[in-house]
């Protein structure tokens, strides 16, 4: 079965420091691995996805994301936060396995908080 | 595009009254899903659908709860009757067949049944 799992449910990073959300999947076929981020208010957006080819992936607002299946992870990362950064942050995971075609399973979520 | 337009964006009932939450995905999409987000239980799915068809149910809480989608570009998530621990954020979204296509969000609909 996959599974997704976001370590630290709240993160503080200071605005202009570097952000690192984690997020470690379990899955037996290579997944496929996406960030999103909710606004409050808001539903959730897509930032960036990794399917196939290189593990370094860009998103938008300036945050990226490794695939490293050695390590089953997929943390993410921008060099400098923002204030407009502060917002929950959601790993999801998406295999072509056990009939779940098209399913995603979401992380329970990072908060992140950016201080003046 | 409109994106995946749900209505209404907030909805306050009374404890036994029947709600209903509607969805419209993104034309040309094949999944529908839906998901309810609280503070406690986080996101959750309830239910999806391959092209108008629900393909797992296994979310959905209790016989209260249906879920239906009778054409391709709308799909209705029913509350009868409800109760105040029904209180959420629901949230629909869409997306193409592939396994790589983005799924695509709502704004949801904050319920709050008193």
């Amino acid at each position: 079965a996959q599974s997704v799992t976001q370590l630290g449910s709240h993160v503080s990073v200071s605005e202009g420091a570097l952000v690192l959300l984690r997020c470690n999947y379990s899955s037996s076929v290579p997944p496929y691995l996406f960030w999103y981020v909710q606004y409050p208010n808001q539903g959730l957006q897509l930032l960036l996805k990794y399917t196939t080819g290189a593990t370094l992936v860009k998103g938008i607002n300036g945050f990226e994301a490794e695939f490293k299946k050695s390590e089953t992870s997929f943390h993410l990362t921008k060099p400098s936060a923002h204030m407009s950064d502060a917002a929950e942050y959601f790993c999801a995971v998406r295999t072509n396995y056990g009939g779940s075609q098209g399913n995603l399973i979401f992380g329970k979520g990072t908060k992140l908080s950016v201080k003046p | 595009d409109a994106g995946v337009i749900q209505s209404p964006r907030h909805e306050v009932t009374e404890m036994g009254q029947e709600v209903t939450l509607r969805c419209k995905p993104i034309s040309g999409h094949d999944y529908l899903f839906w998901y309810r987000q609280t503070m406690m239980r986080g996101l959750e799915l309830l239910i999806y659908f391959n092209n108008n068809v629900p393909i797992d149910d296994s979310g959905m809480p209790e016989d209260r709860f249906s879920a239906k989608m009778p054409n391709a570009s709308f799909s209705t998530l029913k509350i009868q009757p409800s109760e105040p621990r029904d209180s959420a954020v629901y949230f629909c979204a869409s997306q193409r067949q592939g396994l790589t296509d983005t799924q695509y969000f709502g704004p949801g609909t904050r319920l709050t049944v008193l």
